[in-house]
Parts: C-alpha cells; structure tokens; sequence
C-alpha cells in the first residue's frame, strides 16, 4: 500500500519561530508533492508544491526541503505567526490521477 | 467564480438510507474527485473522474457510486448508508491536463453522520 507518513501529529510553536513537519515515503515512483493548508470548518487548499529535480522550493515565508535519496520532504515555516494555526497535510502522486494523503499536523502558533 | 460548491453542508441519516451528495464547479475543470476526512486519517481518495462519462475508483470506493454526465457536477451516491460512512466528504476539482498533480480546488465539505 503506497504511504506517505507524517509527523508530528500535532505542534505549538511560538510566534515568530520556525515550525517544521516531515513526511516520509515509500514509492520511489512519486514525482510530486504538495502540501496543503487547511483550516477548522474549510476545505484544504494548496500551499505549496514540488517536484523531485529540485531540492528546495520557497515561497514567501513557506518552504519545501526534499531529500530523495532519504525518500522524505518536509515544510518549514519561517516567523510562524497566529493566523498560520491550521492543519497541515503532505501528500504525494505517481501519474496523474491519485493523491496519498498524509494524516495531518495541527499546528498552533501561540503569541 | 464560485469555485466549487457542495450541498448539502450537513446531513443526518439513518442506517439503510440513500443519498446523494453534490458537487458542482464553474471553473470548467475536466478532474474532479471525492475525498472523505476521518479524524487522524488524513485525505482519502473515494472516486475520480477526468472528464464527462469518464470516472475511476480511488483508495476507498465502497458503498459509494459516481458518475458524471456534465463536466460541471460530479455527485457521489451512498445506496445504503452505514455509520462507517460517517465523515466529512471534500469534493475539488483541476484542470485535466495535470489531473491530481496540479493545483487542487476544494469545496467547503458535507459533514454527514449516519445513525
């Protein structure tokens, strides 16, 4: 069964810290890999994605840091601040069609 | 644009009930598809479709049906409800050329619980 792993399940940062969730992976045939951001009574929607012929993609405060060789990638948060508290899923595709889903972190940015 | 709707935003039914959930976009996207959300378990594929006529089986297909006779509404079918059904159902959509693996639109969900 294709998995993508996610840790941790949840996570309290302090304003202006540096938040940061990991995925692992086992199909070495995924070739993409979105995260993406979902607030409490909201459908998710997309944050930030990458592909694995780069090793880091950054957009604004959010980055995504891959590592194929180690079959993981992760999101950090740069000055995480409170309107961030959200929850966070990883997820990773092969083709065109399906999407494995991470189970999710809660991350809550205290001030 | 109104993105993607779904209704009913909550629903109750009993063992044994049919329903049907909608989904409709105006973002003339070809890819749509049906996720449920349980607690601690993520996204999970149900059902996609890349184009009218054209649907597919996800992750966890039973005790759901699909079809899609128009690109602009996908509705996902429960026959014969069971409590195991009960979750939050995301419906989203993209364009077809990249399928799941481009930018995915979500509905605000339907909450369902089934007693």
């Amino acid at each position: 069964q294709q998995q993508v792993k996610q840790s941790p399940q949840s996570l309290i940062v302090q304003k202006g810290g540096i938040s940061i969730i990991n995925c692992a992976y086992e199909n070495t045939a995924f070739d993409y890999f979105p995260w993406y951001q979902q607030f409490p009574g909201k459908g998710p929607a997309l944050l930030i994605a990458i592909r694995p012929d780069v090793s880091e993609k950054k957009e604004g405060r959010f980055t995504i840091s891959f590592n194929k060789s180690a079959k993981q990638f992760s999101l950090h948060i740069m000055d995480s601040q409170p309107g961030d508290s959200a929850t966070y899923f990883c997820a990773a595709g092969a083709g065109s069609y399906q999407l494995t889903f991470g189970k999710g972190t809660k991350l809550s940015v205290i001030p | 644009n109104a993105g993607v709707t779904q209704t009913p935003k909550f629903q109750v039914l009993k063992t044994g009930q049919s329903m049907t959930l909608q989904c409709a976009q105006d973002m003339n996207h070809e890819y749509m598809s049906w996720y449920r959300q349980d607690p601690g378990m993520g996204l999970r594929l149900i059902h996609y479709s890349v184009g009218a006529g054209i649907t597919d089986q996800g992750e966890v297909p039973n005790g759901y049906n699909v079809s899609r006779s128009t690109t602009e509404d996908f509705p996902l079918r429960l026959l014969s409800a069971a409590p195991s059904q009960t979750s939050v159902y995301f419906c989203a959509s993209s364009y077809s050329w990249g399928g799941a693996m481009e930018t995915q639109y979500f509905g605000p969900g339907t909450r369902l619980l089934v007693l």
